[in-house]
């Protein structure tokens, strides 16, 4: 079936530091990528995505690389702030061979991040 | 302001005892869903309905119904034969169901616990 994996966490960080939060997936067919963060006593929300392989999402500084060979889709953020405190989600849909997908996201486990000033 | 509203924030449930939780959205979207978040588990799928007056199971229905007679009504029943029920429940909508090209949009939860 398929999944989403993510590295363990909680990730503590200081303000400003490089932050990574890995992210594989298994799918069958041609899958879009997502994060998705929330912050504390919110919903999620749409962080940014990827719809096909070298893609590259970007927002509020984050950026991820939809890698086909290597199965990821990692995030990355050069400068943290205490702001970017949240638990990220990695996420999948699947797609047919016509790029559009069918109403199901698949969600990774969810990394803590917390950020110290 | 549009949004996704879920009520009510706690919720507590006797054994043998059958609870519903509240999702309503006034964005005008066709879909919407009903995710569960376990601890440890990231966010798992009940339900999702891609139209009005029609839903489909997800990977987790068992123990759960829900009903989708308005569009901007998406209500979960908690049944007596779901035997794990204490999570947080997420209710998210979604112009369309194509997720390639929407995003989901979040209520903040309902948090069930079992007395």
């Amino acid at each position: 079936g398929n999944s989403v994996t993510q590295m363990e966490g909680p990730v503590t960080l200081s303000e400003e530091a490089f932050l990574t939060i890995n992210c594989t997936y298994t799918a069958t067919g041609y899958p879009s990528l997502f994060w998705y963060v929330q912050y504390p006593g919110e919903g999620l929300q749409l962080l940014l995505k990827a719809t096909k392989a070298d893609d590259k999402g970007s927002n509020k500084g984050f950026e991820a690389t939809y890698r086909k060979e290597t199965t990821s889709f990692h995030l990355e953020k050069g400068s943290v702030q205490v702001s970017d405190s949240a638990v990220y989600f990695c996420a999948l849909t699947l797609t047919n061979a016509g790029g559009t997908s069918y109403g199901k996201l698949t969600f990774g486990q969810g990394t803590i991040l917390t950020v110290h000033p | 302001d549009g949004g996704i509203t879920q009520s009510p924030k706690y919720l507590f449930r006797k054994e043998g005892q059958n609870v519903t939780l509240s999702c309503e959205q006034n964005l005008n979207h066709d879909a919407m869903y009903w995710y569960r978040q376990d601890p440890g588990q990231g966010l798992r799928l009940i339900y999702y309905s891609q139209i009005v007056n029609d839903f489909q199971k997800g990977d987790i229905a068992e123990g759960y119904s829900v009903s989708r007679e308005k569009k901007e009504s998406f209500p979960l029943t908690v049944t007596s034969a779901q035997k794990n029920p204490t999570a947080f429940y997420l209710c998210a909508s979604s112009m369309t169901a194509v997720l390639t090209n929407e995003k989901l949009f979040f209520g903040s939860g309902t948090q069930l616990s079992v007395l």
